[in-house]
């Protein structure tokens, strides 16, 4: 139930198109969904973060879309470039902690060709 | 220095060796947690150190033991590893609070020879 599964495991575009990566969950208790973009050689870097009281969140070229009755979430890069080339890991946590427990999805390798 | 910074970035070490993995955050941070990336697999949380005692602690072996001597620091001790264990250490650090962003470290790549 703690589980957050991600899909696909990798993702190839073509310069300018759309990306789209889709999280879903089990526990419904989870109450904040961010997404971390991981370039080679680095950290994950928050990349933007939804909360179920909102169905859509908006950040320049990246826009996360919430279900909540589908118990669904994902990630849109619009206009996607090959500099958004990376890994991207969808994660969820609760509240009712006074620290961080994120439960991450597996992560999903996107190519951007050129 | 901004950020949170990990020593070593690269670590090769036998299985009897003993070594010591560091982080250090300068985010102002009281919450800083260890994570175990694998390929392939969702990130592990490990261990989570919130206003420096430990609240987290997932089933990790005994091989591995966490320090965290004050809020910007934190430590993952090694001894007698597995093989089992190479993978990408990360730490992160947030403020204390559910649901407050985690700031990555660049993480220790540690191969088990």
């Amino acid at each position: 139930q703690q589980q957050v599964k991600q899909s696909p495991q990798s993702l190839i575009v073509q310069k300018g198109g759309i990306s789209i990566i889709n999280c879903a969950y089990e526990n419904t208790a989870f109450d904040y969904f961010p997404w971390y973009q991981q370039f080679p050689g680095k950290g994950p870097a928050l990349l933007i973060a939804i909360r179920p009281d909102v169905s859509e969140k908006k950040e320049g070229r990246f826009t996360i879309s919430f279900n909540k009755s589908a118990k669904q979430f994902s990630l849109h890069i619009m206009d996607s470039q090959p500099g958004d080339s990376a890994t991207y890991f969808c994660a969820a946590s609760t509240r009712g902690t006074s620290y961080g427990k994120l439960t991450f999805g597996q992560g999903t390798i996107l190519t951007v060709h050129p | 220095e901004t950020g949170v910074t990990q020593t070593p970035r690269h670590l090769v070490m036998g299985m009897t060796n003993k070594k010591s993995l560091k982080c250090e955050q300068h985010l102002g941070h009281n919450a800083m947690y260890w994570y175990k990336q694998s390929a392939k697999k969702p990130l592990e949380l490990m261990f989570v150190y919130s206003l420096e005692e430990r609240v987290e602690n997932n089933s990790v072996p005994s091989r591995f033991s966490p320090e965290c001597p004050n809020s910007s620091h934190l430590f993952l001790h090694l001894h007698t590893l597995q093989p089992e264990d190479s993978a990408l250490y990360l730490c992160a650090s947030s403020q204390e609070s559910s649901n407050q962003p985690q700031h990555f470290g660049d993480g220790t790549r540690l191969s088990i020879l």
